[in-house]
């Protein structure tokens, strides 16, 4: 149980366009999912906060208008990335939160040329 | 000072050996203890759950919580080559507290030798 998918796993885009990513529970309802970024040999770093039917909380730092989090069923919440360029290239992990730890989805690594 | 410290590592030892790792932390208010195994380039995958202090065993894995140390430790017994990975201790305040929001620790890479 407590299974959590992304798709797509590998993305490559060009400079300026938007990417989309999926973060679906599969078994489970999750009314609270995250995001987070992870660099090479780095621990991971939260984003922001997705519960279903409301706005995302982003952390410090973090560009809400740039990274568009959408939670709009209780299993699957996406994350857009606007208007990509190549420091935004990064490995893209979602969490669906259940009980009291959270799930972790495969990654989606995107790379921005 | 990090709020979780843990030694990056790497950590190698030959198979079959006993992998202890731990993780201390600041924050006395963290109720839930979790452990996580990272494969390089896959998300961390869930290993051990507890909640404050105490023991606990799921098959080559046991976690400890030493909540007046703050100091959490988990060990796999007879290690094997596929247990090579990244291992990301976490914890959090619990769901009503902050949401479930998980503070890691920075991960230990673990090289089990043939």
């Amino acid at each position: 149980g407590a299974v959590v998918s992304q798709h797509p796993s590998r993305v490559i885009c060009k400079s300026g366009t938007s990417v989309k990513i999926e973060c679906r529970s599969l078994d489970f309802q999750a009314t609270t999912m995250f995001w987070y970024r992870q660099f090479p040999k780095q621990s991971l770093m939260l984003m922001a906060t997705s519960n279903e039917g409301s706005k995302a909380t982003y952390e410090q730092g973090v560009e809400k208008d740039k990274f568009l989090i959408n939670h709009a069923s209780l299993t699957l919440s996406t994350l857009t990335v606007t208007s990509a360029h190549p420091e935004d290239s990064s490995f893209y992990i979602c969490s669906a939160r259940a009980h009291d730890t959270q799930y972790f989805g495969p990654g989606t690594r995107l790379t921005v040329l | 000072q990090k709020e979780v410290e843990q030694d990056p590592g790497p950590l190698s030892v030959p198979e079959g050996a006993i992998v202890s790792l731990n993780c201390t932390y600041s924050n006395s208010a963290f109720q839930y203890f979790m452990w996580y195994r990272q494969y390089s380039r896959k998300g961390p995958e869930l290993l051990m759950y507890t909640y404050s202090s105490g023991n606990k065993e799921d098959g080559r894995f046991t976690a400890q919580v030493d909540k007046s140390s703050k100091y959490i430790s988990l060990f796999i017994r007879d290690s094997q080559p596929s247990d090579s990975a990244t291992y990301l201790c976490a914890m959090s305040l619990g769901v009503k507290a902050a949401g479930n929001k998980l503070t890691f620790g920075g991960g230990t890479r673990v090289l089990v030798k043939p």
